[in-house]
């Protein structure tokens, strides 16, 4: 039972525009969520993270809304640049167990054409 | 500084065969994690040291998997009798703050 799901597995966006990738949840013990990034042969490398109890993390281009009561978040990139292509992971973790093991989705592959 | 480093970079094994796999995290990071992404899959959670406390090995996958972290620092991923569905990227990760982890670039375990 995937805890963590991205069901979109690819994304195309337009250089310059905005690009929106979307993670759900289904376990509600989790409050630490997490976006990753990875290019090719290469191991994930960390973007930008949320609390449980913000509903909005912003860094330069990229920003996180979290919304609990549906159980989403999602990432915006704004604008899209074409080094932003790589597979885009969602992660989340139960941090105040005191373990921030990560659960993983599945990813989503992001095209940005020039 | 020094990101977290994983060898072998590749590693090719017959189905029976034992293989270590070596972690070195960041210096100064206290928790260290591996995990593994088998083809067209997510990460998936193995293991997880924090400091001298007993590490969490609720998600080695069987008793074939084992890993253990000397000196707090260098950590060993070992799977004893490999079978082919164990070829997957091994990552590795670790932090000080807990909650963002920085990964390694992986090992890429292919049995035969």
């Amino acid at each position: 039972d995937q805890q963590v799901k991205q069901n979109s597995p690819s994304l195309s966006v337009q250089e310059g525009r905005i690009s929106i990738l979307n993670c759900d949840y289904t376990n509600s013990m989790f409050d630490y969520f997490l976006w990753y990034k990875k290019y090719p042969a290469e191991g994930p490398t960390f973007l930008i993270s949320i609390s449980s109890i913000k509903d909005k993390n912003e860094d330069g281009r990229f920003t996180v809304f979290l919304n609990k009561s549906a159980k989403h978040l999602s990432l915006h990139i704004v604008p899209s640049q074409p080094g932003d292509s790589a597979v885009y992971f969602c992660a989340a973790s139960v941090a105040r167990a005191g373990s921030y093991q990560l659960t993983f989705g599945k990813g989503t592959k992001l095209s940005v054409i020039p | 500084g020094a990101g977290v480093s994983q060898s072998p970079s590749n590693k090719v094994t017959e189905k029976g065969k034992d293989v270590e796999l070596r972690c070195d995290p960041i210096s100064g990071h206290t928790a260290l994690y591996w995990y593994r992404q088998s083809l067209g899959q997510g990460l998936e959670f193995l293991i997880y040291f924090q400091g001298n406390s007993a590490p969490d090995k609720s998600g080695l996958p069987s008793d074939r998997f084992s890993a253990e972290r000397t000196g707090g620092s260098v950590s060993t991923l070992t799977i004893q009798r490999t079978q082919q569905e164990d070829s997957a990227v091994y990552l590795c990760a670790s932090s000080f703050h807990a909650e963002t982890q920085y990964f390694g670039p992986g090992t890429r375990l292919l049995v035969l």
